[in-house]
């Protein structure tokens, strides 16, 4: 149990041009999805919050014009990154936290996806 | 602010012991994580600690002091594809998300 499924894997783009990217939670509801980006070498840096039917929270320095955040339903999240440019080149990756957890839960709540690389010439 | 600090690489033999410790500084505190993640993949969960103590899973163990703001990783019987990046993040209560701050993780080679 506990899949999380993303698509593409693998997308290489050109300047200029929008990717939308799916994160799918298969077998339970994700009330709240993460994305992170992982430069290499380097850990995953949080880039939004997105909770089922609401916007996106998105951190510090994260434009939520550039990555748009959808989380229409509670097993979609999708991140677009928009006019995409060589510096976004990264590994994107997606958690999905399970709608039963709570603060009081003790186990492991978040689930991630198998990440996608993306490539912008 | 947020500070979770992790030795950036660390070697060891097959078979060996070594721990990887994570110290961390943040807003509030609501459990500690370490995942494993080899290259190009994405992380997998291995422990978990919110209260102080040790944590014993098979050939790993994690421990966890909240007075020092400390933890580490403890992985016995080194074997080859224990090779990986080791992420240590904190749950942080910062807001209703309570989302999970990350280390910049420790990559460990084992050499045989």
């Amino acid at each position: 149990g506990a899949v999380v499924s993303q698509h593409p894997s693998r997308v290489i783009c050109k300047s200029g041009t929008s990717v939308k990217i799916e994160c799918r939670s298969l077998d339970f509801q994700a009330t709240t999805m993460f994305w992170y980006r992982q430069f290499p070498k380097q850990s995953l840096m949080l880039m939004a919050t997105s909770n089922e039917g609401s916007k996106a929270t998105y951190e510090q320095g994260v434009e939520k014009d550039k990555f748009l955040i959808n989380h229409a339903s509670l097993t979609l999240s999708t991140l677009t990154v928009t006019s995409a440019h060589p510096e976004d080149s990264s590994f994107y990756i997606c958690s999905a936290r399970d709608r039963t957890w709570s603060t009081q839960s003790s186990y492991n709540e978040q689930f991630f996806g198998p990440g996608t690389r993306l490539t912008v010439l | 602010g947020q500070n979770i600090d992790q030795p950036t690489e660390m070697t060891a033999t097959e078979g060996a012991i070594v721990q990887i410790n994570c110290t961390y500084q943040t807003s509030g505190f609501n459990g500690l994580f370490w995942y494993q993640q080899h290259a190009g993949e994405a992380p997998t969960f291995l422990s978990y600690n919110v209260l102080d103590g040790l944590e014993e899973k098979g050939r790993f163990s994690s421990f966890l002091s909240r007075s020092k703001g400390y933890s580490y990783l403890l992985l016995k019987e080194l074997q080859m594809k224990d090779s990986a990046s080791y992420l240590c993040a904190v749950r942080s209560p910062m807001d209703s998300s309570y989302k999970l701050i990350f280390g910049s993780g420790t990559r460990l080679l084992v050499r045989p």
